[in-house]
This record gives structure tokens, C-alpha cells and sequence, in this order.
């Protein structure tokens, strides 16, 4: 039982850079989401998707890309990496109409 | 538009005291309210929820919270800490906002238990 997992669990990259973290689900739950973790400000929406080839933005989506080719795939690319894009991403996944999501384990993403 | 306030960035508790994290939400709408506990070095697990019905909820590890709508609160507590339960708690406030249910987040609780 896999669940829900993230990779590479930790990196580190150069402004300018682009940077693309995976989010991978077992449950072939509908939504996924992606969320950032700052200190002092909890967590904050990136993007989130319903299904296959539909996505749309959450509070914070400047400066990310995402795509759903796959429902159990949800990828998160940075274009061009800043310094402020160091943080901590987290992925969720939750089921149609239910109101609960289900965290991967994060990847600590370090923009030098 | 709605939004979670944490009273508290950081609690310190003695082993076997009572663990009470503040929550205060504000809604336009009926809330979902959850609270989600991190561990070090890990994603968030679901403490417990509240969506309707009855307003005290039990949760996993003896953790319970009340919905008080006069209030607008949302507390969480434990009658006896364990020093497992050191871990940051965030409360969030379940909302639609087009095809998905979205949660906002408060900004953390770290909780200490003192031996």
C-alpha cells in the first residue's frame, strides 16, 4: 500500500534553474493538489487538478507549471527557480466528493 | 472569503498535562474544520474533521475538538499529553471554490511536551 509519494525527497538548485518534483498516488483518487509550506504561514495552494488534463490555480500559483497526462501522476515544475521558491512542497490527493485529503511525505527544495 | 487563525505559534505542556491548541476560523459558509498533526521529517496525517452533525469530535490518538459556532472556534485538546504528541497541529477550513473542495490552513502549532 503505497498511498501517496513524492520524489526526490530533498534538493538543492540554482536560481534560473528549472526544477520539476513528482507526486505519484496509488489510490486512483480525482483530486491532487499541491501545496507549499513556509515558516509562519502554514500551508499554501499552488495548483490543484480534478481529473486527467484539468487543472487550475490556488492561492500561489506565480512562477510554477503543473500538468495531469496520468490521474495517478501530478508533476510540479518550477520554470525558472528563485530564491523564494525554497520551501517545502507537499502533494495531496483526495477522493470524488469527499472532503479529505491525504498528504505525501514532502520534498525540501533549497533555490541557491 | 475564509480563513483559520491559530492562537499560539508554540505549546509547551508537561507529560500528562491537558493539551488545548487553539483554533478560530471564519466562514461565509457552514465549515468543514479539520485538524492535521505533522510529525518531523513527515506529511500530514488527519487528526479529525468536523462537517456536520454532531459538534464534539473524536479523533485518533484521544484528541477531541468542539465546534462552536457562537464562537467560531474550533479548539483541540487532550486531557493527558504523551510525549509522542510533540508534533506541529494545523487546523484548516474546508471550502468550494470551483470543481474541488479546498482547504485553508492555519499557520501552526508547534506543541512540546515537557518530561
Amino acid at each position: 500500500d503505497a498511498g501517496i509519494t513524492q520524489s526526490p525527497r530533498y534538493k538543492i538548485t540554482e536560481t534560473g534553474r528549472q526544477v520539476t518534483l513528482m507526486c505519484h498516488q496509488t489510490w486512483s483518487h480525482s483530486y491532487m493538489f499541491w501545496y507549499r509550506q513556509d515558516l509562519g504561514h502554514g500551508l499554501r495552494l499552488i495548483y490543484y487538478s480534478a481529473a486527467a488534463d484539468i487543472t487550475d490555480k490556488g492561492e500561489v500559483p506565480d512562477g510554477y507549471v503543473v500538468s495531469r497526462s496520468k490521474t495517478e501522476n501530478f508533476p510540479l515544475t518550477l520554470e525558472s527557480a528563485t530564491r523564494s521558491q525554497t520551501s517545502v512542497y507537499f502533494c495531496a490527493s483526495s477522493e470524488l466528493r469527499s472532503d479529505t485529503q491525504y498528504f505525501g511525505p514532502g520534498t525540501r527544495l533549497t533555490v541557491l | 472569503a475564509q480563513s483559520v487563525t491559530q492562537l499560539g505559534s508554540h505549546v509547551s505542556v508537561s507529560e500528562g498535562a491537558l493539551v488545548l491548541l487553539r483554533c478560530n476560523y471564519s466562514s461565509s459558509v457552514p465549515p468543514y474544520l479539520f485538524w492535521y498533526v505533522q510529525y518531523p521529517n513527515q506529511g500530514l496525517q488527519l487528526l479529525l474533521k468536523y462537517t456536520t452533525g454532531a459538534t464534539l469530535v473524536k479523533g485518533i490518538n484521544g484528541f477531541e475538538a468542539e465546534f462552536k459556532k457562537s464562537e467560531t472556534s474550533f479548539h483541540l485538546t487532550k486531557p493527558s499529553a504523551h510525549m509522542s504528541d510533540a508534533a506541529e497541529y494545523f487546523c484548516a477550513v474546508s471550502f468550494r471554490s470551483g470543481s474541488a473542495r479546498q482547504l485553508t490552513f492555519g499557520s501552526g502549532t508547534q506543541l512540546t511536551v515537557l518530561p
